[in-house]
């Protein structure tokens, strides 16, 4: 168990839909990552957070959009869902950010199926 | 831009047998760090190890070993007398702190390991 933990395990929805994805870093760490497991794109950072603020972005459609809160847990928000965005979403956290020596512990994932 | 390539998609072997699986990264920093996580079939992410680019040194953990060859931009991961608990797919990632600490993953090797 890495203690990310993520909200909800599984998700079914239809396209046109908004969904939310939760995740709750670690104990004591201050950076959120998000990434998408996919067939075809394989794994694939989104965007990152660092005690509430952004930090960096990725591949992330201009349809997601994310946020950290004070309380340091992160929310992803899928919206106008296209069958396209069904794919495993993991939220990643570390103690800190920016040296690139941080080790990210990964949580269980989100399973997104758009149907 | 950095890279990583997996080129092994995927690696059957019988039980006990050695397996190693390649990695070769591309990046122009100087200072980076690489990783190596495994995906189990209940498909959370898990972490394995780190290494920085000034450290050749290569690291045995029981039964796991990698090598780090800096001259042909390699991180190779062997499993020693395999077993059927290791079949998962297992992935190599890169950062950097030109990179914000985000993961540049390969598209991963998925090893089948067979009683």
């Amino acid at each position: 168990d890495s203690g990310v933990t993520q909200t909800p395990k599984h998700l079914i929805t239809a396209t046109g839909q908004r969904v939310t994805l939760r995740c709750s870093p670690r104990s004591g760490d201050l950076s959120v990552y998000w990434y998408q497991q996919s067939l075809d794109q394989g794994l694939q950072f989104l965007i990152q957070y660092y005690n509430g603020e952004e930090r960096a972005k990725g591949n992330i459609l201009e349809r997601f959009s994310a946020q950290q809160f004070p309380d340091l847990h992160s929310e992803l928000n899928l919206s106008s869902l296209e069958l396209g965005d069904s794919a495993l979403y993991f939220c990643a956290s570390s103690s800190r950010w920016g040296s690139g020596q941080e080790t990210q512990y990964f949580g269980p994932g989100t399973r997104l199926l758009v149907l | 831009a950095q890279k990583v390539t997996q080129a092994q998609t995927e690696i059957s072997v019988v039980e006990k047998e050695d397996v190693t699986l390649d990695c070769v990264y591309e990046t122009r920093d100087t200072t980076y760090y690489l990783f190596w996580y495994k995906q189990p079939p209940s498909g959370e992410l898990v972490f394995l190890i780190r290494r920085n680019s000034f450290d050749e040194q290569n690291e045995i953990s029981g039964r796991y070993s990698w090598n780090f060859q800096k001259s042909t931009s390699s991180f190779n991961f062997t499993i020693t007398a395999s077993q059927v608990v290791d079949s998962a797919v297992y992935f190599c990632a890169l950062s950097s702190n030109s990179g914000y600490s985000t993961l540049t993953f390969g598209k991963g090797t998925m090893l089948l390991v067979s009683p």
